[in-house]
């Protein structure tokens, strides 16, 4: 399966900055995944990202908080911007590999991104 | 909406005892069910899927079952061991009408003791 690199692996901000978290997968994916995980909540999808279009949020998440770039097939950028201490949480990103057979959608995940936003 | 419910509780076992963790969920008709394990600091990792019409799945001490009368899921991890120990976390998959993503339990916490 793929191997996801993600970082900043952990980070302390300040109210009002902005942060970029960077995922580099090992290999060719079309469709990167990221992910939000709050205290004690399940994983939440933000957003699909799709090499060479805009990418795909998903109810409750916007563009211009939660900026992704995907300049090409191993590679995604997620940006929170503006952070408040509710965005506190940790961000995954992710890629399907698709080995559950008939499409089915497994997933693998980087180690995450743990930010506190003071 | 959809809900996916996982106990909150941690469940704490016996060494050599068989873990049970459940996975109920409503208002959805996933086409398939995944289990994933989390560990502190890490991203979760995949461990099983089962089909809507499958109802029983199992890999080496791990054994799946799926019952879609009941919208429930469970999931057992025979012989534990501590290194069982991690947040558990149950996903489903897309109902046979499409929504092409994993809905995702907030994980069940077990820690097994020697």
């Amino acid at each position: 399966s793929a191997v996801i690199s993600q970082k900043p692996s952990r980070d302390i901000c300040q109210r009002g900055t902005s942060l970029t978290i960077q995922c580099q997968v090992d290999s060719q994916v079309t469709m990167m995944f990221w992910y939000r995980q709050q205290p004690g909540q399940s994983l939440t999808l933000i957003a699909t990202a799709n090499q060479g279009s805009e990418a795909t949020y998903e109810s409750g998440f916007v563009i211009d908080k939660f900026p992704i770039s995907r300049p090409n097939l191993t590679f995604s950028t997620l940006t929170v911007s503006n952070m408040s201490p509710e965005d506190s949480s940790i961000y995954l990103c992710s890629v399907g590999t698709g080995t559950g057979g008939s499409g089915a959608n497994v997933l693998t995940f980087g180690a995450g991104s743990r930010l506190t936003v003071l | 909406s959809q809900k996916i419910e996982q106990n909150s509780e941690a469940l704490n076992i016996q060494e050599g005892k068989t873990a049970t963790l459940t996975c109920n969920y409503t208002n959805y008709s996933p086409a398939y069910l995944q289990w994933y394990r989390q560990d502190p600091g890490r991203g979760p990792v995949f461990l099983l899927l089962i089909r809507e019409n499958e109802k029983e799945k199992r890999k080496e001490r791990l054994k799946v079952t799926f019952d879609t009368t009941l919208k429930q899921s469970l999931f057992h991890i025979t012989a534990s061991q501590p290194a069982d120990s991690a947040t558990y976390l149950c996903a489903l998959g897309p109902s046979r009408w499409g929504y092409n993503k994993l809905i995702f339990g907030a994980g069940t916490r077990l820690a097994v003791h020697p």
